[in-house]
């Protein structure tokens, strides 16, 4: 079974353009999570999506914003990328109902900001 | 709000110590606890889980128990082996059906052949 893919692996921007980073969840999996891990700090919640709709948003500005499809795959955009954006995007996914609460991550895409 | 706290890092071990990485929690509600490791490169994975006050999770030698009374989820391995080294984050989950888990900042440890 495949886990949870994320592309691309690396991802190079500067200041002001845009970043889409994607994901595919475990075949099963309905809910998609997205984390920011930036150096030396921990995961920050970024969004949650379940059945194509946002669910639950953490503290990040608008720019950050992201969708689900219909095959469950989902992508994360950041818009006018700022240097502090740096970091490891990690996404993770979740089976629907009780399993839910088990995540399982990808190995992330990391975003560097010149 | 909920919230998780675990001990700082970096833990820096020799071979075959005992381990213990503290993780203290607040949360409203009835949250299960969870351990995930990060091994260089790589996204988390889980490692061990509890979901009900004084239940032991257990995993490749690591455990960790729920405790209500004292809000915590301490992480312990008898023995540990230079491949244990990694981020290790505490986190918990509250409610049913799909909600956001909340991650402690992580602690890293070294084990030293």
């Amino acid at each position: 079974e495949a886990g949870v893919t994320q592309s691309p692996t690396h991802l190079i921007k500067t200041r002001g353009q845009q970043a889409t980073l994607r994901c595919s969840p475990i075949s099963g999996h309905t809910s998609v999570y997205w984390y920011q891990q930036a150096l030396g700090l921990g995961l920050q919640f970024l969004l949650w999506y379940d059945e194509g709709e946002e669910r639950n948003r953490g503290n990040f500005p608008p720019r950050f914003s992201g969708r689900q499809f219909p095959n469950y795959s989902s992508e994360l955009n950041v818009n006018a990328l700022e240097l502090e954006d740096s970091a490891l995007y990690l996404c993770a996914s979740s089976l629907p109902g009780t399993g839910a609460n088990v995540l399982t991550f990808g190995a992330g895409s990391r975003l560097t900001v010149l | 709000g909920n919230s998780v706290t675990q001990m700082e890092g970096p833990v820096t071990l020799s071979e075959e110590a005992f381990l213990t990485i503290n993780c203290t929690y607040t949360a409203t509600g009835y949250p299960s606890l969870f351990w995930y490791v990060q091994y260089p490169g790589e996204g988390l994975q889980l490692l061990l889980k509890a979901t009900k006050a004084d239940d032991k999770g257990s995993n490749k030698g690591f455990e960790a128990t729920y405790r209500k009374e004292t809000t915590s989820f301490h992480l312990e391995k008898g023995s540990v082996q230079v491949s244990d080294s990694a981020v290790y984050f505490c986190a918990l989950s509250v409610g049913t059906g799909g909600f956001k888990t909340i991650f402690g900042a992580g602690t890293r440890l070294f084990v030293k052949a």
